[in-house]
């Protein structure tokens, strides 16, 4: 069973920094690109990043370019995302997921805070 | 930027009726995925590459659509199928969805 454990998540001031971390388990990691996925409260989905198999490739809109970076560990089935210089508008539950041109599976989502 | 524009944004649905939601891109996409999000859960993969449901998904659902318009439709609504639906694109960067239709029973 494909299981993705979102970990990380908490309160935050404007400007500081967070790292999520995602748990992966159930299938071969390192066969999947996979990404990071917000929801904003009571708003849509926003892609975050993608990364590919061997984390050489990497994508994100505007809104996190610069700013935002997913990486990965094979070895160890895990999946990160380093958050420098929040905003506000970060806030947003981060789904981890695994990704072809769709997301097929999803984790729980690890809420993050952006507040002084 | 491809933007996915669904309708209708809330709707109410009967027990036995039918439902047809619809996505209409911005510029032609390859696909349309989309995904099923129940109040307090995680979405879940629904449709997808337009047309295939994902495991476990009742085949009172349907998926269809081309270039920049796309529909999921639901033969007969179920109280189950209460929920907000996404479409999604990935034929390019950014990856974007739609903002979601809210389906309500009535």
């Amino acid at each position: 069973e494909v299981q993705l454990v979102e970990s990380g998540g908490g309160l935050v001031q404007p400007g500081r920094s967070l790292k999520l971390s995602c748990a992966a388990s159930g299938f071969t990691f390192s066969n999947y690109y996979m990404a990071w996925v917000r929801q904003a409260p009571k708003k849509g989905l926003e892609w975050v990043a993608t990364i590919s198999t061997s984390g050489s490739r990497t994508y994100y809109p505007d809104s996190v370019k610069g700013r935002f970076t997913i990486s990965r560990d094979n070895a160890k089935s895990s999946l990160y995302l380093q958050m420098n210089s929040l905003k506000s508008e970060d806030t947003a539950t981060y789904y981890c997921a695994r990704r072809l041109d769709w997301f097929a599976y999803w984790g729980q989502g690890t809420l993050v805070t952006v507040s002084s | 930027e491809i933007v996915l524009t669904q309708s209708p944004t809330t709707m109410a649905a009967s027990p036995g009726e039918k439902v047809t939601l619809t996505c209409r891109a911005s510029s032609s996409v390859s696909y349309m995925h989309w995904y099923q999000q129940r109040s307090g859960a995680s979405p879940k993969l629904w449709i997808y590459e337009t047309s295939k449901l994902a495991s476990g998904v009742p085949n009172r659902f349907s998926g269809s659509g081309s270039g920049t318009s796309y529909s999921l439709t639901i033969n007969s609504m179920e109280t189950e199928d209460a929920a907000t639906y996404y479409c999604q694109q990935g034929s390019s960067y950014p990856v974007t969805f739609g903002s979601g239709t809210k389906l309500e029973i009535k």
